[in-house]
């Protein structure tokens, strides 16, 4: 089964409006963290938030914030007030476990910021 | 200050020869890590070492052998190049510690290898 599973390849968003991308993770372990990554045309790779599993709060960042579902294994992640520069790759991640694990990354989702 | 710098960012090169890919970290980090970004984006781990032991090692051709030689340090040697080996391959770290959640991944720019 797939560790990360992001069902949006592409989305398209008008400037200014929120968004919200999808990623739902599959771990059975009950220490994790989820994060997400954005990667512009550019190519690098830009961490954007964090959620651990023990955490009672959604975790929030400017103007990301991770729509943390425990129960329904999701961790949409949402940008408010959209930017041209919000136009990248969006990948969701997962580590499960404590101390050195691996990452688990989903396929993507291209967002495209219409102005 | 880079924290994560990868040498070099770019590399053309024809099939069969051996090429190699060298990484920094400065973050004091003690795992760092390969990672292969294909075509369609999807990024694979290939190789992790944790204080320069080998952690993991994916079902990666033996034609790819990484070398740390101390913890902020993790190349990447190739050899016999093919023509499906082009990709993007990152050098990335994290801080790990026993018993806790795990750090974030601090990538680097990336190497886009195109294999000619």
């Amino acid at each position: 089964a797939q560790k990360i599973t992001q069902t949006q390849p592409g989305m398209f968003v008008q400037e200014k409006e929120a968004v919200t991308l999808d990623c739902t993770y599959d771990t059975s372990d009950p220490s994790y963290g989820l994060f997400w990554y954005k990667q512009p045309s550019s190519g690098e790779m830009i961490f954007l938030i964090y959620q651990g599993s023990y955490d009672q709060q959604n975790a929030t960042e400017g103007r990301y914030s991770l729509n943390f579902q425990k129960a329904r294994k999701s961790a949409n992640l949402v940008i408010s007030a959209s930017q041209l520069g919000d136009s990248a790759m969006y990948f969701c991640a997962m580590r499960e476990g404590l101390g050195f694990n691996k990452f688990y990354f989903g396929s993507g989702t291209k967002l495209n910021v219409k102005p | 200050d880079t924290a994560v710098s990868q040498t070099p960012k770019y590399l053309v090169t024809q099939m069969g020869n051996d090429k190699s890919i060298k990484c920094e970290q400065n973050l004091g980090h003690d795992t760092m890590y390969w990672y292969k970004q294909d075509s369609k984006k999807f990024l694979k781990i290939m190789f992790s070492y944790n204080n320069k032991e080998l952690i993991i090692n994916e079902t990666v051709p033996n034609r790819f052998s990484p070398k740390s030689p101390d913890k902020a340090h993790l190349n990447l040697h190739i050899n016999s190049l093919e023509l499906g080996d082009s990709a993007v391959y990152f050098c990335a770290s994290s801080q790990d510690t026993a018993g806790r959640l795990g750090g974030e991944l601090f990538f680097g720019e990336g190497s886009r290898l195109t294999v000619l």
